[in-house]
């Protein structure tokens, strides 16, 4: 079975301060990974995503993510955090087999505050 | 190309009554997949379409259902409403075809409140 754990429910920072937000997933198979961004009262928007590819993905607005699979974590980072960054952001694994294949599961999101 | 279409953005409902709500998808995309957002749950899957048939079906009760038309417009039913349904319905599409690393586009979803 597949799921995602976001391990913290809310992270803030100052602006120009490096990002992190954190994922672990459990996966019965070799996982498609995603990270969403959700800002208020919006849809979801993909920031990237991994795919079995270059383990270091690189995503919109300067986020990247790392899959660790002796790890199961597929961490979020950013350089330098923008005012515009502020929003819920939740990991998400693709189930790869069975009957369930292509459903996504997602983490319970970690919102990001950011101060000027 | 227009993105994810859903209507109405914002619904209220009383107890009992039912609700339909549309999903139109990105153009060429022949799947749809239904989410609730919710604060207690989060995201939870609902079910997916794929040229017309359900190819997925979370663990929902039989008041929620759904359809997809031959043009790939996708419509969610609740009847019966709780008012554990209020919540942010959320519609993806995707081409359909190549699951599970291929990206689902997200509508901005519809709000709906049950009184």
């Amino acid at each position: 079975a597949q799921s995602v754990t976001q391990l913290d429910s809310h992270v803030s920072v100052s602006e120009g301060t490096p990002v992190l937000l954190r994922c672990n997933y459990s996966s019965s198979y070799s996982p498609s990974l995603f990270w969403y961004v959700q800002h208020p009262n919006k849809g979801l928007q993909l920031l990237l995503k991994y795919t079995s590819a270059a383990t270091l993905v690189k995503g919109i607005n300067g986020f990247e993510a790392e899959f660790k699979k002796s790890e199961t974590s597929f961490h979020l980072t950013k350089p330098s955090a923008h005012m515009s960054d502020a929003a819920e952001y939740f990991c998400v694994v693709s189930d790869s087999k069975g009957s369930t294949l292509g459903r996504l599961y997602f983490g319970r999101g970690t919102q990001l505050t950011v101060w000027p | 190309k227009a993105g994810v279409t859903q209507t109405p953005r914002y619904l209220i409902k009383t107890r009992g009554q039912q609700v339909t709500l549309s999903c139109s998808p990105i153009s060429g995309h022949r799947s749809v997949s239904w989410y609730q957002q919710t604060p207690g749950q989060g995201l939870q899957f609902l079910f997916e379409y794929f040229s017309e048939t359900q190819r997925n079906k979370g663990n929902f009760p039989g008041r929620f259902s759904g359809r997809q038309f031959s043009n790939s417009r996708s419509e969610m039913n609740v009847s019966t409403l709780e008012l554990g349904d209020s919540a942010l319905y959320l519609c993806a599409s995707s081409l359909g075809s190549g699951p599970p690393q291929e990206t689902q586009y997200f509508g901005p979803g519809t709000r709906l409140l049950v009184l």
